[in-house]
């Protein structure tokens, strides 16, 4: 049962520290994505990276956020620091060349 | 204004109704239509996969697209309660680099009742 697969499920963190999130996509898959979901905002694509290298990151505060992707098994969403209005559910998803995308069941995060 | 407008609702029908859920989009360059369905605390599920306009059955679903109204509907028959979940419309331009990136609707909330 193929799934994207992200750690940690649930967060909370004290303003200030340093958040990371992980991704493992859907092996075989080429593109990878990173969406925050907010009740305010709701979904918002942060990054996007196709054969590992990053193609948009235009939705992400480049300030405090950074993505990377240092093998085709693992992306990373960095938040440093991280501030209260960064609480959100922040979902990976993968896909193949196509826009069918399948998404992860995400990293809950409160930063208080 | 947002690229795509979607009713939040909440909508509740009883069981075995017809649901319609709708969007609307100002982005003439999209020509991916989707449908997800996310449970509470899961991530979003794919449903419905269209491209350009028409119609696309799967079951008890049925989605269309009418581009020259820059409108996509969402049918659910014989709704039942394990239907009960929010619903996002996405879309995404044609080829490129913008395979995969979607702009989603705010998603409406249906709640089928016994």
């Amino acid at each position: 049962d193929a799934r994207v697969t992200q750690t940690p499920r649930h967060k909370v963190t004290e303003m200030g520290q340093e958040v990371t999130m992980r991704c493992q996509p859907i092996l075989g898959h080429n593109t990878v994505f990173w969406y925050r979901q907010t009740m305010m905002q709701g979904l918002e694509l942060l990054a996007y990276f196709r054969n590992r290298a990053p193609l948009d990151d235009s939705g992400m505060p480049k300030d405090r956020f950074s993505a990377e992707m240092p093998d085709a098994t693992l992306a990373t969403l960095k938040i440093q620091p991280s501030e209260p209005r960064d609480s959100a559910v922040y979902f990976c998803a993968s896909g193949f060349d196509g826009n069918t995308i399948y998404f992860g069941e995400g990293s809950w995060l409160t930063v208080v | 204004q947002k690229e795509v407008e979607q009713d939040p609702g909440p909508l509740s029908v009883p069981e075995g109704a017809i649901v319609s859920l709708n969007c609307t989009y100002s982005n003439s360059a999209f020509q991916y239509f989707m449908w997800y369905r996310q449970y509470s605390r899961k991530g979003p599920e794919l449903l419905m996969y269209t491209y350009s306009s028409g119609n696309k059955e799967d079951g008890r679903f049925t989605a269309q697209v009418d581009k020259s109204s820059k409108y996509i509907s969402l049918f659910i028959r014989d709704s039942q309660p394990s239907d009960s979940a929010t619903y996002l419309c996405a879309m995404t331009r044609a080829g490129g680099t913008s395979y995969g990136k979607l702009t989603f609707g705010q998603g409406t909330i249906l709640t089928v009742h016994p």
